[in-house]
């Protein structure tokens, strides 16, 4: 298998202020690396898509100057979380794609998750 | 755009049960198809990954098939145990993307 660290595990901020979470690919390299969203009993949603070395792709609907995202290595993404919200207060998940022979047998490894919460 | 739908949303089971999970989704132009557990506050843990070129996958207690044409999967869970309880999430890989796109899940409870 494959394993994807996030850090923190959690964190509590005051409104305003910035949040870093770090998504790592511990054994393997990611070239790709998605970050998602994740509501009390919902799905996960896909916030954007990162590739190593250039700008990153949000789905429509997610403010790409609040959620900064940063791939600058093959291991390494990060997402920031600008002047948080308590709206913002949500289960943010990421994975990385370990590379394969062939596209379709590419595979996405997820982190453990990071809870958010903004008083 | 890909639509995922799992049913039921939520199962509760006597120990010891076997039971079925079903995955829907809305085009078949797929990759592969995954099956997640998580649990609560947790993140995923990958249980089956199924090729588009395959029927069926299997692990343990864990069978998965998949019907590519009519845009179905299931999930069979043999002999179900309270340590299964979990929400079970299928996501399909659509083909020409990286992301997946993700079920709303089945809130699994095996009553012990």
């Amino acid at each position: 298998g494959a394993v994807v660290s996030q850090h923190p595990s959690w964190v509590i901020c005051k409104s305003g202020t910035s949040v870093k979470i770090e998504c790592r690919s511990l054994d393997f390299q990611a070239t790709t690396m998605f970050w998602y969203r994740q509501f009390p009993k919902q799905s996960l949603m896909l916030m954007a898509t990162s590739n190593e070395g250039s700008k990153a792709t949000y789905e429509q609907g997610v403010e790409k100057d609040k959620f900064l995202i940063n791939h600058a290595s093959l291991t390494l993404s990060t997402l920031t979380v600008t002047s948080a919200h308590p709206e913002d207060s949500s289960f943010y998940i990421c994975s990385g794609e370990k590379p394969g022979l062939v596209r379709e047998w590419e595979t996405q490894y997820f982190g453990p998750g990071t809870r958010l919460l903004v008083l | 755009k890909q639509e995922v739908t799992q049913i039921p949303a939520a199962l509760s089971v006597p120990e010891g049960e076997n039971l079925v999970l079903n995955c829907s989704f809305t085009d078949s132009a797929i990759y592969n198809l995954q099956w997640f557990r998580q649990d609560p506050g947790k993140g995923l843990t990958s249980l089956l990954l199924i090729q588009s070129s395959q029927r069926e996958q299997t692990s343990g207690r864990l069978n998965a098939s998949l019907d590519k044409s009519s845009g179905r999967s299931t999930l069979y869970i043999a002999a179900s145990q309270p340590g299964d309880s979990a929400t079970y999430l299928c996501a399909v890989r659509k083909t020409g993307a990286n992301n997946l796109f993700f079920g709303t899940g089945t809130r699994l409870t095996v009553i012990p």
